[in-house]
């Protein structure tokens, strides 16, 4: 069954510098979410989108921005980049059921692993 | 405000045992969802068990099963025959659903289980 795809799957950047986090939904499935993991530390909500608009929002620096396109991929993009920002990212995806009793179960990428020198 | 708990930083089992992680989370929803994710060193998350918070039977995924106590908040998960391959890092995670424009998806602090020979 296909999963969640994210590229890159390595990324190294000076400070200062910006970053592009691309993440590809299990196809068919409306939402996506943006989590950070820095070492030893629980996922941490960053940003969600469902149907292409911004549904929830978490604790997503203001250098940080994020969207999804028509084909329900989405960028996380990352501006002046710090050396805390050294992490692991992931996205999630999931079929929205809003209205319905089912579960929204997220399914996780395998992360990007950003390296800020 | 949602919280999830997880009281266990570190858990060691010897292999074919039994285990059972806690998690106990806070909420004044009525509807929710839970969910348990495992996170091994490659650090892909993956979905190991979920419980819709209306349904009273307790859910079971093969060795995996959960200890589901909705008036006491709790959320258990029980691994029989532990195998090596347990050996991860297990999150819990609490979701509820936002009418009409997506969830919130909240996870613990984590529970590092190590699967002794």
């Amino acid at each position: 069954a296909a999963g969640v795809i994210q590229s890159p799957r390595h990324l190294i950047k000076e400070k200062r510098e910006t970053a592009t986090l691309k993440c590809y939904p299990i196809p068919r499935h409306d939402t996506v979410y943006w989590y950070q993991q820095g070492p030893g530390q629980d996922p941490q909500f960053l940003i969600s989108f469902y149907e292409k608009m911004q549904s929830d929002k978490g604790s997503i620096p203001d250098r940080f921005s994020a969207q999804q396109f028509s084909d329900y991929h989405s960028e996380l993009n990352m501006s002046s980049l710090e050396l805390g920002d050294s992490a692991l990212y992931f996205c999630a995806s999931s079929v929205s059921t809003i209205g319905t009793s089912g579960i929204d179960t997220q399914y996780f990428g395998p992360g990007t692993r950003l390296t800020v020198l | 405000a949602q919280t999830v708990t997880q009281s266990q930083p570190e858990m060691s089992v010897q292999e074919a045992e039994t285990v059972t992680l806690s998690c106990t989370y806070d909420t004044s929803e009525n509807n929710y969802y839970l969910f348990w994710y495992k996170q091994p060193p490659s650090r892909q998350m993956i979905l190991v068990i979920r419980q819709e918070a209306y349904k009273q039977q307790n859910a079971t995924e093969n060795r995996f099963s959960v200890n589901f106590q909705k008036a006491a908040k709790s959320f258990s998960l029980k691994i029989s025959d532990s195998q090596l391959g347990d050996t991860a890092m297990y999150f819990c995670a609490f979701m509820r659903t936002l009418t009409n424009t997506g969830n919130q998806f909240y996870f613990g602090t984590g529970t590092s289980l190590t699967v002794i020979p």
